[in-house]
């Protein structure tokens, strides 16, 4: 357990549905990354905060996708109008700055329908 | 990163036996490399990580070198474990934003 939670867990969720994970971060790490990972594939960068301020969104991180971190600690990440191509695994990383070691939580598994 | 679908390049190791795993990046302006283990249903684990300045780095049970001339970086296990069995990544980590880039994957099956 590195400290990073996730929630939810696992989420099924029927096409077209709007879903939403939370992220909380290891206290007092003012950096929070959002990532994407499909089967078979290493983690895809989708955005990053530096404490409360969204610094860098991805490409891959389409309008129907939209991150916050309002109060520069927990992150929450919300996908609009999910399609099936949206299945993954969302995973969340922390970082204390000056430190570049990014810590991941466990991840959420979506699973559009 | 590679890719390579869902087809992960696996190495398969005697328990006991040394493992070593190789990744090359892609972006030579990267300063800060790591390696992370992932097991299934888990997130990245952090093993081990190497600054560009340095070329060889040693943990427990853990050795990372880094050559730079040919961008490559690999990730030596001494005495494998049954519990080392997992899907190894290497990322790179560029000055840019400090996100991180994955290789593709390597599989580590350790047969007891």
């Amino acid at each position: 357990d590195t400290g990073v939670s996730q929630d939810p867990r696992h989420k099924i969720t029927k096409r077209g549905q709007n879903v939403t994970f939370r992220c909380d971060p290891i206290s007092e790490h003012n950096r929070l990354y959002w990532y994407r990972q499909t089967l078979g594939q290493g983690p895809e960068f989708l955005t990053y905060f530096q404490n409360e301020a969204q610094l860098e969104k991805s490409r891959l991180l389409s309008d129907r996708f939209s991150a916050e971190r309002p109060k520069g600690s927990f992150s929450t990440l919300e996908i609009q109008r999910t399609e099936q191509g949206d299945s993954a695994m969302y995973l969340c990383a922390s970082v204390r700055d000056p430190v570049e070691t990014q810590y991941f939580g466990p991840g959420t598994r979506l699973l559009v329908l | 990163g590679e890719s390579v679908g869902l087809h992960l390049p696996t190495l398969s190791v005697q328990e006991g036996d040394n493992s070593i795993i190789n990744c090359a990046y892609s972006n030579s302006a990267s300063d800060y490399f790591i390696w992370y283990k992932q097991e299934s249903g888990k997130g990245p684990q952090f093993i081990i990580d190497i600054r560009s300045n340095m070329d060889k780095r040693q943990g427990q049970r853990v050795t990372v070198l880094l050559n730079k001339t040919v961008k490559h970086l690999s990730l030596q296990i001494a005495a494998t474990q049954p519990g080392d069995s997992a899907v190894y990544f290497c990322a790179e980590n560029s000055a840019a934003g400090n996100k991180l880039t994955f290789g593709g994957g390597t599989r580590v099956l350790v047969k007891p």
